[in-house]
């Protein structure tokens, strides 16, 4: 059972915005940093935000990422259907003393 | 080139013991933990602990102690992931990643990830 609660799914059209949130606590995503990662089936998981809302060199500014209390957002803009997969966000938690991800959300482009 | 290459996949059967392995290359394997994360058929990721291939400390979500070792060699910048007696419920893919690399927990280069299948 993941401390970090996500949107099982969301779908748009190509060339829409998607957002995925989230949710935590103050022993996660309160007082620590939020990765997100995206998981395209068969492969291993990418980084695409890190520190809230920075991204590593080559990921395109389409990806956004935002955190507010003990919750954060990623922000998807110009879907494209190479897009489809599923994103975790991601983050220490201070009780567990453990790295904990969040349940997943499945991106469809419709 | 940052590259974490795995070991190949794994079909045991409950009771044997196992140790997966993950090789960085490209970067001072010394300077940024390892960390190991499961992902069993059709679910999402789980973080099962971390190693500091530079003095070897390691540390270990609370719902892995115990069932798992993770160690380094850092000699050859190889890390492993140990099991001492297989269950058919550990069946899943495993992915090592480099974590820190930004200063906190993230993972930003990751291996190709270890099918190990227990029957």
């Amino acid at each position: 059972q993941s401390v970090l609660t996500q949107p099982p799914s969301v779908s748009t059209a190509p060339g829409q915005k998607v957002t995925i949130s989230c949710s935590g606590s103050s022993s996660n995503i309160g007082n620590n940093y939020v990765s997100w990662y995206q998981q395209v089936p068969g492969t291993a998981p990418k980084l695409l935000i890190y520190d809230n809302n920075k991204r590593p060199s080559g990921i395109p500014d389409r990806f956004s990422g935002s955190k507010s209390g003990t919750s954060a957002t990623l922000g998807i803009t110009g879907l494209q259907t190479g897009d489809e997969a599923d994103y975790y966000c991601g983050t220490w938690d201070s009780s567990l003393s453990a790295y904990v991800f969040g349940t997943g959300t499945k991106v469809t482009v419709l | 080139e940052v590259q974490l290459v795995q070991s190949g996949a794994e079909v045991k059967k409950s009771g044997e013991s196992l140790k997966i392995s993950c090789q960085g290359s490209g970067y001072s394997f010394t300077s940024y933990w390892i960390g190991w994360v499961r992902q069993m058929p059709g679910t999402g990721l789980e973080w099962m602990g971390i190693i500091y291939p530079g003095d070897s400390e390691s540390r270990y979500s609370p719902s892995f102690q115990g069932q798992v070792t993770i160690s380094v060699d850092k000699s050859i910048s190889t890390a492993y992931l140990q099991w001492s007696s297989l269950k058919a419920s550990d069946t899943a893919m495993y992915y090592c990643a480099r974590q820190g690399f930004y200063g906190d927990h993230e993972g930003d280069n990751w291996g190709q990830g270890t099918l190990v299948t227990v029957s």
